[in-house]
């Protein structure tokens, strides 16, 4: 158990909807990363927060937001669902702002199926 | 924007030692370098990190080179349970913090 909480752990939605996903870091962790993850791309790194601020962004289409909360719990939005936006998205925290320096755990993910 | 490739799999025996390459060719003056292991429908697992030379943990040794473009993590004598995807993790080399994740390497250990 890595310490880092993901709901829900499975989503069936239809193309066009919208939906959260949620992620709690561990204990004393002041970064949150989001990740995707399908066959066909890879682990693919979305954009991180640190302390409530945005530090990097990756390759998050503009149909998807985060955002961190002052209680450092992350949320995940995203909207206008396509087909191909199905796939695992993991959550990740480390304990400082630094992005390939310091450890990252990984959530158990969200496995999304849009239909 | 840096671009980080693997082999795609490899198979090895029980006991051998493994050696798993990624090639970083834009990676930053001052990025890590990660490896982590995923199991099937889990997270990703860090393993090890290194900046350059060597680096020895009790799972694994990370070798980098002067020029840091490349790196091998080194598995000892893996067993079944070692069988899962590896990745290397590194910045992509500009001033953006984005995170890039290697194409991965799916090691399937054989008794």
């Amino acid at each position: 158990d890595s310490g880092v909480t993901q709901t829900p752990k499975h989503l069936i939605t239809a193309t066009g909807q919208r939906v959260t996903l949620r992620c709690s870091p561990r204990s004393g962790d002041l970064s949150v990363y989001w990740y995707q993850q399908s066959l066909d791309q890879g682990l693919q790194f979305l954009i991180q927060y640190y302390n409530g601020e945005e530090r990097a962004k990756g390759n998050i289409l503009e149909r998807f937001s985060a955002q961190q909360f002052p209680d450092l719990h992350s949320e995940l939005n995203l909207s206008s669902l396509e087909l191909g936006d199905s796939a695992l998205y993991f959550c990740a925290s480390s304990a400082t702002s630094g992005g390939s320096l310091y450890e990252q755990y990984f959530g158990p993910g969200t496995r999304l199926t849009v239909t | 924007l840096a671009k980080t490739t693997q082999p795609i799999s490899m198979d090895s025996y029980e006991g051998q030692e493994v050696n798993i390459t990624c090639s970083h060719n834009n990676i930053a003056t001052n990025d890590y370098i990660t490896w982590y292991q995923q199991f099937p429908s889990q997270g990703p697992r860090f393993i090890i990190q290194g900046y350059k030379t060597k680096v020895t943990n009790e799972v694994a040794s990370l070798f980098i080179p002067a020029d840091r473009k490349s790196s091998t993590l080194s598995l000892p004598r893996v067993s079944l349970s070692d069988t899962a995807v590896y990745y290397c993790l590194v910045g992509d080399g500009g001033a953006t913090n984005k995170l890039i994740f290697g194409t991965g390497t799916l090691l399937a250990v054989q008794p």
